[in-house]
């Protein structure tokens, strides 16, 4: 089982849509979760970043973790062409694991005018 | 006033060719990473240097070395370049000590012929 599993899509919805994005992980470890948004041909950005279980918001944006499921998740409220982009999420622990920061491979996600 | 800046863009090679790649971040951060993404856009993890001492090496041929001449930047040097090799090469910054998100460079587009 891989640490990190992202469904790759890709995905494809109307403007306006509410977005789900998810990710489920395997090592309980894991205290730090992010999520990256990455435009074609450019690195990723931050976009959300949480610790431990909980929700946050920033604007359309909701993160969700349930660390008892192992399971993160992002919303994406009235989407826009604009959010066209892969999303990555992102994961790491604390102590030793502090620099190492595993990512999911990546949801393609097209928001159509 | 770029935060990470990678050079060069773009790089295409023949097999068997010696190439280095080159970042600089003027954030201030004490830990800098090289990530390897592959053409299905998974992210992983090759190096990372704190204030120019390795700390992370993943399971990475010997033939990729990195070089941290200070903290604000670490290069890439990769021998006997092979097809497989063939990614987009990522670098990244963050503060120490914490677990704050890394920031990337946009990337080095290595293609081997």
């Amino acid at each position: 089982q891989k640490e990190v599993e992202q469904d790759p899509g890709p995905l494809s919805v109307p403007e306006g849509a509410i977005v789900s994005l998810n990710c489920t992980y395997s090592n309980s470890a894991f205290q730090y979760f992010m999520w990256y948004r990455q435009y074609s041909r450019k690195g990723p950005e931050l976009l959300m970043y949480t610790y431990s279980s909980g929700n946050k918001e920033d604007g359309r944006f909701t993160a969700q973790v349930d660390k008892s499921s192992k399971y993160i998740s992002l919303f994406i409220r009235d989407s826009q062409p604009s959010d066209s982009a892969t999303y990555l999420c992102a994961m790491m622990g604390s102590g030793g694991s502090n620099y190492k920061l595993t990512f999911g491979k990546g949801t393609l996600l097209t928001v159509n005018p | 006033d770029t935060a990470v800046s990678q050079t060069p863009k773009y790089l295409v090679t023949q097999m068997g060719n010696d190439k280095s790649i080159k970042c600089e971040q003027n954030l201030g951060h004490d830990t800098m990473y090289w990530y390897k993404q592959d053409s299905k856009k998974f992210l992983k993890i090759m190096f990372s240097y704190n204030n120019k001492e390795l700390i992370i090496n993943e399971t990475v041929p010997n033939r990729f070395s990195p070089k941290s001449p200070d903290k604000a930047h670490l290069n890439l040097h990769i021998n006997s370049l092979e097809l497989g090799d063939s990614a987009v090469y990522f670098c990244a910054s963050s503060p120490q000590g914490t677990n704050s998100p890394l920031h990337f460079g946009n990337g080095t587009r290595l293609t081997v012929t």
